[in-house]
């Protein structure tokens, strides 16, 4: 079975520097990975997506991920936070037949100036 | 931009009674999803939905729960029975192709709250 795991609940970052949010899973197979955002009141949006191709993912709005496999690890970075970076993110992994979507605890990223 | 619609946006009902969760999925989209989020814990996966029937479900999704798409825009998940733990935010998602690492399009949720 998959599961996912984002290691903080909550980051607090300073405008204009780097942003790291973790997330480790398990998978039984190669595994397709994605970050979602949520902003208050809004839909969750993806960020990007790891499918098996390269395993640098570069994603909307300046945010990338690495796909380390021996580590088991999708971490999402930006290096350099914005004041509308401020939301919260989740780490999500598919497998198996229908697409469904295992997501992980969620880490709320917050800003300051 | 097109996007999934969900109504209401917020829900309060009684104990035992039945609720309507409304979704309007991307209009050229072919399966459908209902995720919930109970407060503090993780989103969980109910269902999912292509070509009139349920493709696969949770352990969450049991006789209480329904889904139908009754029209050619509408999805919607009924609550037959409602109790206090089905106290939640209901997500509903629409993508095109149902295979894995296809973007599921989320909606903003219904929070749905039994009293």
């Amino acid at each position: 079975a998959q599961s996912v795991t984002q290691l903080d609940s909550h980051v607090s970052v300073s405008e204009g520097t780097p942003v790291l949010l973790r997330c480790n899973y398990s998978s039984s197979y190669s595994p397709s990975l994605f970050w979602y955002v949520q902003h208050p009141n809004k839909g969750l949006q993806l960020l990007l997506k790891y499918t098996s191709a390269a395993t640098l993912v570069k994603g909307i709005n300046g945010f990338e991920a690495e796909f380390k496999k021996s580590e088991t690890s999708f971490h999402l970075t930006k290096p350099s936070a914005h004041m509308s970076d401020a939301a919260e993110y989740f780490c999500v992994v598919s497998e198996g037949a229908g697409n469904m979507l295992t997501f992980g605890g969620g880490t709320r990223l917050m800003v300051k100036p | 931009e097109p996007e999934v619609t969900q109504t209401p946006s917020h829900q309060v009902t009684q104990m035992g009674q039945e609720v309507i969760l409304r979704c309007v999925p991307i209009s050229n989209h072919l399966y459908f999803y209902w995720y919930r989020q109970i407060l503090g814990q993780k989103v969980e996966f109910l269902v999912s939905f292509y070509n009139n029937e349920i493709s696969e479900k949770s352990e969450i999704f049991d006789d209480q729960f329904s889904v139908e798409r009754p029209d050619g825009s509408n999805f919607t998940l009924k609550i037959r029975s409602t109790k206090l733990e089905d106290s939640a935010m209901y997500f509903c998602a629409s993508s095109q192709q149902g295979l894995i690492g296809n973007e599921q399009f989320f909606g903003p949720g219904t929070r749905l709250t039994v009293l």
